[in-house]
């Protein structure tokens, strides 16, 4: 069984560019959900969606964006870049949207903003 | 707000020593807890999770947590470490609403 795939796997871009990363779950899973990762900050939620709805969000401004696809495939978008959003970003499907749900990563995209 | 907090961000240990990671949360109501690990060059995976009932839980590869309730802890064990186990370990929280609140990570380093 494929595992969390995320493209691409880096990502050089300049100050007030945007971005589009994508994200396939593993077959069957229908939630997705994704990680902001910087150096001493750890993983920072950013939002979960389930069933091409948005579930849950964190603390983000809204140059960050996302989607879900029919096929539960999603999409994450910042618009705007900033310096300060170069991270690694990490996606996770789970099989359902609940509290006890595994996570299943993928292994990122790393954006660097220049 | 809530909020997840590791103590230490970096720890070296020799093989066969123990090892105890602290995690702290701050979150009033049900919480369910998870240790997730990250091997080098590997994908963040999973170890092992507390959802109710003994607080003590038990997870892969002789890791063990325990929490208490009424300290908003649930800290990491094993009695004895293995050079394989150098990894980074995030302590994580998700508590109402659902929202996944992870810590800022501790390095462990295990000397041969």
């Amino acid at each position: 069984k494929a595992g969390v795939t995320q493209t691409p796997r880096y990502l050089i871009k300049t100050r007030g560019q945007q971005v589009t990363l994508s994200c396939s779950p593993i077959s069957g899973h229908r939630s997705v959900s994704w990680y902001q990762q910087t150096p001493g900050q750890g993983l920072q939620f950013l939002f979960e969606y389930f069933s091409e709805t948005q579930r849950n969000k964190g603390n983000f401004p809204g140059r960050f964006s996302g989607r879900q696809f029919s096929n539960s495939r999603s999409e994450m978008n910042v618009s705007t870049l900033e310096l300060g959003d170069s991270a690694l970003y990490l996606c996770a499907s789970s099989l359902e949207l609940g509290a006890g749900e595994k996570l299943f990563f993928g292994s990122g995209t790393q954006l660097s903003v220049l | 707000a809530q909020s997840v907090s590791q103590h230490n961000h970096h720890v070296i240990l020799s093989e066969a020593a123990s090892l105890e990671l602290g995690c702290n949360y701050s979150y009033g109501g049900t919480v369910n807890l998870f240790w997730y690990v990250q091997y080098p060059g590997q994908h963040l995976q999973l170890l092992l999770k507390y959802f109710s009932g003994d607080p003590l839980v038990k997870g892969i590869k002789g890791f063990e947590a325990e929490f208490i309730k009424s300290k908003f802890s649930f800290n990491l064990r094993k009695p004895s470490v293995q050079w394989s186990d150098t990894a980074e370990y995030f302590c994580a929280v998700r508590g109402n609403f659902n929202k996944f609140y992870f810590g800022s990570g501790t390095k462990l380093n295990v000397k041969p």
